[in-house]
């Protein structure tokens, strides 16, 4: 079955960076995009970006442009987000989310299979 | 940027009556680029509709989805107490996501 599987939880200081992966198994990982989103303590969802995997090609939020990256490794079929320069507002569950698609490498935009979210928590 | 809005914020209902979420967006939705998700306490969100009225794989009859344009809506016909949870949509040219309306027990 499609399973997207997160890295564990993270504790960073302020102005620190963070990298959180999420490996993906049971689907052709070149052929879905990922994307990430995040939610703050008892808010909602906010999309930071979407990655191909196929290519690396990527698209960011502008909230978060200059601050994040994403990127992939097909050989173990992970992709990843490292947010840097990190504040206290930052401090949320960040989500993998694989796009619906097409199956061939076209997105649909909308996420149908998500990880289970990895804690990232900014504090001095 | 289109900015969705969600009403009502909090839904106080009974298990088996009907709900009824609305979300309205600031442009006219292309194409009815328009997903709901579920969203329990601790959990990944779950996708529910795509396309404004598609139902996803495994999602139960009772939930439905309608709209076009600027004006969608969500609809429960009959609350199972599994259904009480935060309920978002998405419009996916921009990716943007509603603030979400709680769905809570009367």
């Amino acid at each position: 079955q499609v399973q997207l599987v997160q890295s564990g939880a993270e504790v960073k200081k302020p102005g620190a960076s963070v990298k959180v992966s999420c490996k993906a198994s049971g689907y052709t990982f070149t052929s879905y995009y990922m994307h990430w989103v995040r939610q703050a303590p008892g808010q909602g969802l906010e999309w930071m970006g979407i990655i191909n995997p196929s290519g690396g090609s990527t698209s960011y939020a502008q909230k978060f442009q200059g601050r994040v990256t994403m990127t992939r490794d097909t050989s173990t079929s992970t992709v990843y987000m490292e947010l840097s320069s990190l504040r206290s507002e930052d401090t949320a569950v960040y989500y993998c989310a694989r796009d619906a698609g097409d199956g061939s490498g076209k997105g649909y935009y909308y996420m149908d299979v998500w990880g289970k979210g990895t804690t990232v928590t900014v504090s001095s | 940027e289109i900015v969705l809005t969600q009403s009502p914020g909090t839904l106080s209902l009974s298990p088996g009556e009907r709900a009824t979420l609305s979300c309205r967006a600031s442009q006219s939705v292309s194409s009815s680029y328009l997903a709901w998700y579920q969203q329990k306490p601790g959990q990944a969100p779950r996708l529910l509709i795509y396309g404004a009225s598609s139902r996803a794989t495994g999602i139960p009859d009772r939930f439905s989805g309608s709209g076009s344009g600027t004006d969608f809506t969500l609809t429960i016909s009959r609350l199972e107490p599994e259904d009480f949870a935060v309920y978002y949509c998405q419009q996916y040219g921009s990716f943007t996501f509603g603030p979400g309306t709680k769905v809570d027990i009367k």
